[in-house]
């Protein structure tokens, strides 16, 4: 199995800070990485695919860049609506298999 | 707008098995695969496996083979999965969501709202 290792496991950012998260693949999945908000209480949600696409109604300051084995997610300017798990997700090869999340909380 | 909407929650005693059902609407039913997701501990999330309505072709986790049946019921716009042999480890939030396409990456864009199963005695 494809084994995505996402950091940081936690992390704290200020009204306006930009964070990223990192998403390491065990191997090569050819930008099949797709990005998961998930509140609390809540269903995941996507925003990114094919690992920089924006879906559909996500705010323009959530992006994806990546290659390789190697991709991240930013999110140039926190806003409080922001905290919430977020995972990471490759679709490149059978079992589909997610990160372990990153729970971004406002600081 | 697409929904997919799921049963509600259960809870269940160790051994005994457990259906759940979603129903998809708002778009063609038959035209996408179905994927069925576990959480636990409110955490991590693992993909169990997928069936297309179409055809009822199926994909399986291999950790999840033998514990999980996907069908679906295309009358009814609504796909099934049925968890066996229940223990503790199969605590968890169930979602279902669809797997879209766009040539070349998949990715799952609508989720269900998920079913919450508790197996205790």
């Amino acid at each position: 199995d494809i084994q995505m290792t996402q950091s940081p496991a936690s992390l704290s950012a200020s009204l306006g800070e930009t964070v990223s998260i990192e998403c390491l693949a065990s191997e090569g999945i050819s930008n099949d990485l797709a990005w998961y908000q998930q509140k609390s209480g809540k269903s995941p949600q996507l925003l990114i695919y094919a690992a920089s696409r924006l879906q559909d109604g996500v705010p323009s300051r959530f992006s994806g860049s990546g290659s390789g084995t190697r991709y991240s997610l930013k999110i140039s300017g926190m806003q409080p609506e922001d905290e919430a798990d977020y995972f990471c997700q490759q679709s490149y090869k059978y079992p589909y298999t997610f990160g372990a999340g990153t729970k971004l909380e406002l600081k | 707008q697409v929904k997919l909407l799921q049963s509600g929650a259960a809870l269940v005693k160790p051994g005994a098995s457990v259906k759940m059902s979603c129903k998809a609407s708002g778009y063609t039913f038959t035209d996408y695969w179905v994927s069925w997701v576990k959480q636990s501990h409110g955490k991590s999330l693992e993909w169990i496996g997928e069936i297309y309505p179409n055809s009822g072709a199926t994909n399986f986790n291999e950790k999840f083979k033998g514990k999980a049946t996907l069908t679906v019921d295309k009358s009814t716009s609504t796909a099934y999965m049925e968890l066996s042999r229940l223990t503790s480890e199969d605590s968890a939030i169930y979602y279902c969501t669809r797997l879209d396409y766009d040539g070349t990456y998949y990715y799952f864009d609508y989720w269900g709202q998920g079913v919450m199963v508790t197996v205790s005695s």
